[in-house]
């Protein structure tokens, strides 16, 4: 749907251990970025890439690391989880150069709970 | 950094009546404002945006207007349906990282 899938759709895990989340798109868009999304917050911007290998930090960053090697995936890692963790994970791509679309197209979403 | 606030938080009105969520924002070199509907449950999807360049869009029942003096942009929705209940993010972008900051979001309530 939409060219882009998150994987795992639900994920609980425990303090402490790392986590990875997969965001994989077949529509060949240069941009791709994670958002965490909770009550209050709206969504806030965690990691965004530019191209492969090209990757920058956002508004809520710590604590979490991406991994672009491929232009279709883009990774997200929580190195060590915390309960303040716990949140609705979106990825977006877009590609403005290509379609002169500025719009996003989000993923459907990983629900992660750190217990 | 950008910053972006959006009133109110909740919105209830009667099926028919228009809606109007308001953003404002704080880099004024910001020149694309989106708007998004997110269903319960359900991925964030574009509805309509605008560029720094108009004031003014429309599509169908919903419309947005921006302000650049003022840096402050707006989403109306006339003849309010109750499929159009869910929660509408405002966001705004600059530059060439296209990276969006949303607002905190709207959850409108539409009343048959």
């Amino acid at each position: 749907d939409a060219g882009i899938t998150q994987s795992p759709r639900h994920k609980v895990t425990e303090t402490g251990t790392p986590v990875t989340l997969r965001c994989h798109q077949t529509e060949n868009h240069r941009y791709m970025y994670w958002y965490r999304q909770d009550p209050g917050h709206g969504l806030r911007l965690i990691h965004y890439s530019y191209g492969v290998k090209d990757t920058d930090k956002g508004e809520v960053s710590d604590g979490y690391s991406v991994s672009r090697s491929k232009t279709e995936d883009f990774l997200l890692t929580l190195e060590s989880a915390t309960s303040s963790q716990t949140s609705v994970y979106f990825c977006a791509i877009s590609d403005p150069t290509q379609s002169g679309n500025y719009g996003y197209t989000f993923g459907s979403g990983t629900r992660l709970t750190v217990v | 950094g950008e910053n972006v606030e959006q009133h109110p938080s909740t919105l209830s009105v009667q099926e028919g009546d228009s809606a109007v969520i308001k953003c404002t924002y704080s880099d004024s070199a910001s020149n694309y404002f989106p708007w998004y509907k997110q269903e319960l449950g359900k991925r964030p999807q574009l509805i309509i945006d605008i560029r720094s360049n108009v004031g003014e869009k429309k599509d169908q029942r919903i419309a947005v207007t921006l302000n650049k003096t003022a840096k402050h942009f707006s989403l109306h929705i006339t003849e309010t349906q109750p499929e159009d209940s869910a929660v509408y993010f405002c966001a705004a972008s600059k530059g060439s990282s296209y990276k969006l900051i949303f607002g905190s979001g709207t959850r409108l309530l539409v009343r048959p």
